[in-house]
């Protein structure tokens, strides 16, 4: 089946550590999107690609970076410089055509220990 | 500046009664309105989408929105709700962010309890 695959699905960072959250889709899609979800706020985007080796800064681009070296693939690293990483990460991709929906992934949960 | 309103954080409906759940936007030009649902601990799913043409759209699941441009809304409806129809809803509209390239603008959703 084709869809978007979010690896983990629950992650847990320390004090000072960069870690990367994983989103890859087999809908061969060339745009890529990340969110971030906090309760009562919506989506807020975080960055997005529109092809591969090239992306740009969403809404709340601080504290994090995305890489686009492969269609499919689209990681997210929540550096040491997010205070607030705690939060719903969701990906999404879309199709050809700005008419199209954005399909999304099932999300990764990150937490501060 | 280009954006979605939802009203009401939380709609409560019983069962089999019709169920609404409204959004409105501003934004310049013709609007491209889409309406997601998300259940608990998972991603948002696609209902439906406006983009021209007839103003009520029909959707998944049963569902269906009416685009009003006088009123600039796009309210989300479905005639007989089920238990199952309890989730967080969310309207989007597309936004201009420049560089040729649009995004989607979120509202910040509304929790919809079925309740039996």
């Amino acid at each position: 089946d084709g869809g978007i695959t979010q690896s983990p699905k629950y992650l847990f960072r320390k004090e000072g550590q960069n870690v990367t959250l994983s989103c890859e889709q087999n809908l061969n899609h060339d745009a890529m999107y990340w969110y971030r979800q906090d309760p009562g706020q919506g989506l807020r985007l975080i960055y997005y690609s529109q092809i591969v080796n090239d992306f740009q800064k969403g809404d709340i681009a601080e504290g994090y970076s995305v890489s686009r070296e492969k269609k499919e693939s689209f990681p997210l690293t929540v550096t040491s410089a997010q205070k607030n990483p705690t939060a719903f990460y969701l990906c999404a991709s879309r199709g050809t055509g700005d008419n199209q929906p954005q399909h999304f992934g099932d999300g990764t949960r990150l937490s501060i220990l | 500046a280009q954006s979605v309103a939802q009203p009401e954080d939380q709609v409560n409906v019983a069962e089999g009664n019709p169920l609404t759940v409204k959004c409105t936007y501003s934004v310049s030009g013709n609007p491209y309105l889409f309406w997601y649902v998300q259940y608990p601990n998972r991603g948002l799913q696609f209902l439906l989408k406006y983009i021209t043409g007839d103003n009520l759209v029909k959707g998944s699941y049963g569902f269906e929105a009416e685009f009003n441009k006088s009123q600039t809304s796009f309210h989300l409806k479905k005639p007989s709700a089920l238990v199952s129809d309890s989730a967080l809803y969310f309207c989007a509209v597309r936004t201009y962010s420049g560089a040729g390239s649009y995004q989607l603008t979120f509202g910040k959703g509304t929790k919809l309890s079925v309740i039996p």
